[in-house]
């Protein structure tokens, strides 16, 4: 079946303005995350939806990012003022949600801030 | 400290030989355990997860966890050139706010020459 879809694949933004990342995850699978990944650092997690359940948000850096699921299904992340410092690779994955959660990553969105 | 950490790389090993790829993790609770492959410009793939102490084979790869030293290591038997790729090793941590939010290791890169 289809995997994880996301949108843009790539995204060249001015600083300080805002962009949205779009996810559409594996269908059925009720678990979302939006990790990071910058050149020269690790994976690093932003945010968790489960199911209906508020989001865990721990991960994100700083209040310009935020990140929402509609209908229990596609995410939207979203940078407010982007700064030079959020290029990156962001990468969504899904998962059923279950004990042992494996996750599916999608292609990645590389956003590069000028 | 870093909480997941993988043996420093790049690793090169011949054709055919087995590649061994390490990682440690601090979070004693821990309770699966995952490594991706990621080719340059590419999103993380999955190759195996691991939750039992001991060994758990697929085809040319075999995971190994052991809780108790807090280690879990893959070896690719039979090394291809199309191994080549960087390996992340990830922990999902014990259960309560932080589950599902994977920690990622630094990553492995791994070269198989011909």
């Amino acid at each position: 079946g289809a995997g994880v879809s996301q949108s843009p694949s790539n995204k060249v933004t001015e600083k300080g303005k805002d962009v949205e990342l779009r996810c559409d995850p594996i269908s059925g699978h009720t678990a979302l995350y939006w990790y990071r990944q910058s050149l020269g650092q690790g994976l690093e997690f932003l945010i968790y939806f489960q199911g209906n359940s508020a989001p865990d948000k721990s991960g994100l850096p700083s209040d310009r990012f935020s990140a929402e699921r509609t209908g229990g299904s596609v995410s939207t992340l979203t940078i407010q003022r982007t700064q030079q410092e959020d290029s990156a690779v962001y990468l969504c994955a899904s998962s059923l949600g279950l004990a042992v959660d494996t996750q599916y990553f999608g292609p990645g969105t590389r956003l590069t801030v000028l | 400290q870093k909480e997941v950490e993988q043996n420093s790389g790049p690793l090169s090993v011949p054709e055919g030989a087995i590649a061994s790829l390490n990682c440690t993790y601090s979070d004693r609770g821990s309770q699966s355990f995952f490594w991706y492959r990621q080719y340059s410009g590419k999103s993380p793939e999955l190759i195996m997860f691991i939750y039992s102490n001991g060994d758990k084979e697929d085809g040319r790869f075999t995971a190994q966890l052991n809780k108790a030293s807090q280690y879990v290591s893959l070896l690719i038997r039979d090394s291809q050139p199309s191994d080549s790729a960087t390996y992340l090793c990830a922990v999902n941590p014990g259960g309560g706010t932080s589950y599902g939010k994977l920690t990622f290791g630094q990553g492995t890169i791994l070269t198989v020459h011909p």
